[in-house]
């Protein structure tokens, strides 16, 4: 899997929007970009995935550059629940053999 | 039915003991996965199966040995292993083509070895 960089940590304040970027600059044509997060003591939780254009689904948004050499996650609207770690991560379209990178931890102040 | 389900959730266990880890899911996934999670860390690979095959071995001690009996099973058998072994074990499903699709985790067995 292609490397992607993400910052250590992030803070917002709850029922405010979260943008968290992601760096993925060797990206290749066939990968997928996956964002999963971990909630404490719970195993990951996948969370979106697109590949060129932007995606949205009940959790989040996922907005794709155009050179598709980085991406963020949008919360819309954060809760004290949105609390985790969040994992940005290259995906081959044909390997199953997903990494973690480190992630970042998201604190969300009431 | 859209969980994976590990047990048992918690595990002490001695150097000399062997014991298994329990993974199963009901969702169709045809694709299995170990990863070990050390506190503060992100998890790390350790097996992947693809149709009851083990396909992905991320060089991983021989005191850990996977075992996949049947597209919705899979197991994680323990033996001689250390105390830095203690972390959180993930079992993961999802569709072979993974690409297409996430994966599925279930919430883990902590394990602690004494």
């Amino acid at each position: 899997d292609a490397k992607t960089t993400q910052p250590n940590s992030m803070e917002s304040n709850e029922e405010e929007p979260v943008h968290l970027p992601c760096n993925h600059s060797t990206i290749s044509g066939t990968d997928y970009i996956h964002w999963y997060r971990q909630l404490p003591s719970q195993g990951p939780e996948y969370v979106i995935h697109g590949l060129t254009s932007n995606v949205n689904n009940r959790m989040a948004s996922l907005a794709i550059a155009e050179d598709r050499k980085s991406s963020t996650l949008i919360l819309h609207r954060a809760t004290l629940r949105d609390a985790a770690v969040y994992y940005c991560i290259l995906r081959d379209r044909w390997n199953n053999d997903m990494r973690f990178g480190a992630g970042t931890r998201l604190t969300v102040k009431p | 039915d859209t969980e994976v389900t590990q047990t048992p959730k918690h595990l002490v266990m001695g150097m000399t003991n062997k014991k298994s880890l329990k993974c199963e899911q009901h969702m169709g996934h045809r694709a299995m996965y170990w990863y070990k999670q050390k506190a503060k860390k992100p998890p790390e690979l350790m097996f992947v199966y693809s149709y009851e095959k083990l396909s992905i071995n991320e060089s991983v001690p021989s005191r850990f040995s996977p075992e996949c009996p049947n597209s919705s099973l899979l197991n994680l058998h323990l033996h001689a292993l250390q105390p830095e072994d203690s972390a959180l074990y993930l079992c993961a499903s999802s569709l072979p083509t993974t690409g297409f699709h996430g994966y599925t985790f279930g919430s883990g067995t902590r394990l602690t070895v004494v």
